[in-house]
């Protein structure tokens, strides 16, 4: 079946600095992946959608020079947590799109930022 | 507006039982796909069923039913024989035209040994 691979799992940083993440789909393209954030005991919330070679559609509210997603190609999007603070400490997680209902999730990252 | 709703923040079952949690959903669109995830406390999304909104039978999956009442709006999740390792968050998801993909606020189901 569709595998997705996000990397890292888990990651701690300093405040201040960047984080990136990695979201790959290893046996599909994917010309569409999200990014979403979930807080702890809640839903995931959508973040971005990412097409393959344009930029990232944001949803209301996301800061986009904060939330930095690049989607270079059709099996990598990355999201990059620039100067973060422990008010983005939160759990990442990324879904790629096969077809047109094939959602396949990363496992995950867990950012920490002290 | 919400389009997927779970009115259940938390349900317990009685292992070897079965459980149902309720999901409804919102949407306008002829076309559209109901799912569930299952989520336990490592985080990570295991997807466990769908149903396409023009599928005649309900879904099954092992373990795993999903209950499709189209004219109602309603897509629940039946799991029969519980076992302790279900305990974890459930969460229902849509996904209409656009590839927007919507989900509900969650259910926290605990099996009970």
């Amino acid at each position: 079946g569709a595998v997705v691979s996000q990397h890292p799992s888990w990651v701690i940083c300093k405040s201040g600095t960047s984080v990136k993440i990695e979201c790959r789909s290893l046996d599909f393209q994917a010309t569409t992946m999200f990014w979403y954030r979930q807080f702890p005991k809640q839903s995931l919330m959508l973040m971005a959608t990412s097409n393959e070679g344009s930029k990232a559609t944001y949803e209301q509210g996301v800061e986009k020079d904060k939330f930095l997603i690049n989607h270079a190609s059709l099996t990598l999007s990355t999201l990059t947590v620039t100067s973060a603070h422990p008010e983005d400490s939160s759990f990442y997680i990324c879904s790629a799109l096969q077809g047109i209902y094939g959602y396949t999730f990363g496992s995950g990252t867990r950012l920490t930022v002290v | 507006a919400q389009k997927i709703t779970q009115t259940q923040p938390g349900m317990f079952v009685q292992e070897k039982e079965a459980v149902t949690l309720d999901c409804t959903y919102d949407t306008s669109d002829p076309s559209y796909g109901l799912f569930w995830y299952k989520q336990p406390s490592s985080g990570e999304m295991i997807f466990l069923i769908y149903q396409g909104s023009y599928d005649q039978q309900n879904a099954t999956e092992g373990r795993y039913s999903l209950n499709f009442q189209k004219a109602r709006k309603s897509a629940n999740l039946v799991i029969s024989a519980s076992q302790l390792g279900d305990s974890a968050m459930y969460f229902c998801a849509m996904s209409d035209t656009g590839n927007q993909f919507y989900f509900g606020t969650g259910t926290s189901l605990t099996v009970i040994p």
